[in-house]
């Protein structure tokens, strides 16, 4: 079952701007992680951040974590056309570490 | 490129039939996950393996079966497909650290 939820589900931009998506979800977790899809291809890995983590920072990407309110925020600095694609918040759950993925967010950044 | 390999890209096969589908994970990895998407799904958990013996099991159907070889590379074998089995099938894989690597998945197509 799903438990990540990812807000807006669409989000529509200029190239330049910043782009900002926030999952929320809803038990504990050991890590949360964000991943890019494009167009139905593979998912790459972006960022992780671990639970007892509060702010992580990769190149133009931000993410924050508030374990108290069981949400994240990924935060895409100056976004470039080529970063449109489907973004996936996944929290790492259980010793098996597997992920649970949210249902998704598309961003278009438009030229 | 994750270093984690998916053969075949594409699958079409018939209602009724079986088909496996192979991961190769990277240099290295012990851990190997499955997962599915789909389009009322989104991305689900299937089955773990870790070192050869099966780790997690999440909504994998009784007619699916997955195996890890002496090798680490893992088949899923999907049985008595459905109409409904048609998705983007992945494979992931993890060392000791958090991040699972995706590869670029197996779409099947059951018509």
């Amino acid at each position: 079952s799903q438990q990540g939820e990812e807000d807006p589900q669409a989000l529509s931009i200029q190239e330049g701007e910043n782009a900002t998506m926030n999952c929320s979800y809803k038990t504990s977790i050991n890590n949360l992680q964000w991943y890019r899809q494009n167009s139905g291809r593979g998912l790459v890995h972006l960022i992780l951040i671990r639970s007892n983590e509060r702010e992580k920072h990769s190149g133009r990407l931000r993410v924050t974590l508030d374990t108290s309110k069981k949400s994240s925020s990924l935060l895409i600095t100056a976004s470039r056309a080529a970063d449109t694609a489907s973004y996936f918040c996944a929290t790492g759950q259980g010793g098996s570490e597997k992920l649970v993925f949210g249902k998704g967010m598309k961003l278009t950044v438009n030229p | 490129d994750s270093g984690v390999t998916q053969t075949p890209k594409h699958l079409i096969t018939a209602t009724g039939q079986r088909v496996t589908l192979r991961c190769s994970p990277r240099s290295g990895d012990l851990s190997v996950y499955w997962y599915q998407q789909s389009l009322d799904q989104g991305l689900q958990f299937l089955i773990q393996y870790y070192n050869g013996e099966e780790r997690a099991k999440g909504n994998i159907l009784e007619r699916f079966s997955a195996q890890q070889f002496p090798d680490l590379h893992s088949e899923l074998n999907l049985s008595s497909l459905e109409l409904g089995d048609s998705a983007l099938y992945f494979c992931a894989s993890k060392s000791d650290e958090e991040t699972q690597y995706f590869g670029p998945g197996t779409r099947l197509t059951v018509l």
